[in-house]
């Protein structure tokens, strides 16, 4: 089975411009999540889609950022305006149902300058 | 407040010289710790769930174990390809699927 996929691997993009990350989870997998690691810090939740609908979404740090989830399937995480914080390393993963292991894609290393 | 903590930071082996890695937690209502391996570049790998003190679980040179207060992954003869990040996690609360992960301990296995 094709695993989790994410696109794209790196982008560099300058303060306050906007940035789409995109996830495309295991298929048939409902449960859909996002974290993130910034510079020098554990990796931390986002939030968590069950098929289309925000389970769970505490972990998002602002309103600048907004994920969304079309019709259960992929799944965009977009930022904007970006800020200088906001660079680290964005990893989706999904799961057929809660509690089972998570399956991460390679992630999307966003650098704002 | 650090929920989970892995030590040690950095790990650097012989081949065939065997060790272990701690994480410990202060989350209540353990439902289930995490063990992952990462790779540079790549996503976390899932290896092991355990879910109850005294449980154990193997795959191939791996051993994980988990106590009421910590986990320790036993890494048996290692091999060069052992090296990774392996990272624990467990979940945030014990109704929460979200997980909390550790810092993670870097292995290093030169031949």
């Amino acid at each position: 089975e094709a695993g989790v996929t994410q696109f794209p691997s790196h982008s560099v993009i300058e303060k306050g411009q906007t940035v789409t990350l995109r996830c495309d989870p295991i298929s048939g997998h409902d449960n859909l999540y996002w974290y993130r690691r910034v510079m020098g810090k554990e990796i931390k939740f986002l939030l968590h889609f069950v098929k289309e609908s925000k389970q769970d979404e505490s972990g998002m740090p602002n309103n600048r950022f907004l994920a969304e989830r079309t019709g259960g399937t992929y799944s965009t995480l977009k930022v904007q305006p970006a800020e200088l914080e906001d660079s680290g390393v964005y990893f989706c993963a999904s799961s057929p149902y809660e509690w089972a292991p998570l399956h991460f894609g390679n992630g999307t290393r966003l650098t704002v300058t | 407040e650090d929920q989970v903590t892995q030590s040690p930071e950095a790990l650097r082996l012989q081949e065939g010289e065997s060790s272990s890695l701690n994480c410990s937690y202060t989350v209540s209502g353990l439902r289930g710790l995490f063990w992952y391996r990462q790779d540079p570049g790549k996503g976390p790998e899932f290896l092991f769930t355990l879910y109850s003190a005294g449980e154990e679980k193997e795959k191939e040179r791996l051993k994980a174990t988990l106590t009421k207060k910590e986990s320790f992954l036993h890494i048996t003869a290692p091999k060069p390809e052992d090296s990774a990040t392996y990272l624990c996690a467990v979940p945030l609360h014990s109704n929460d699927y979200k997980l909390s992960f550790g810092a993670g301990t870097t292995v290093t296995v030169r031949a």
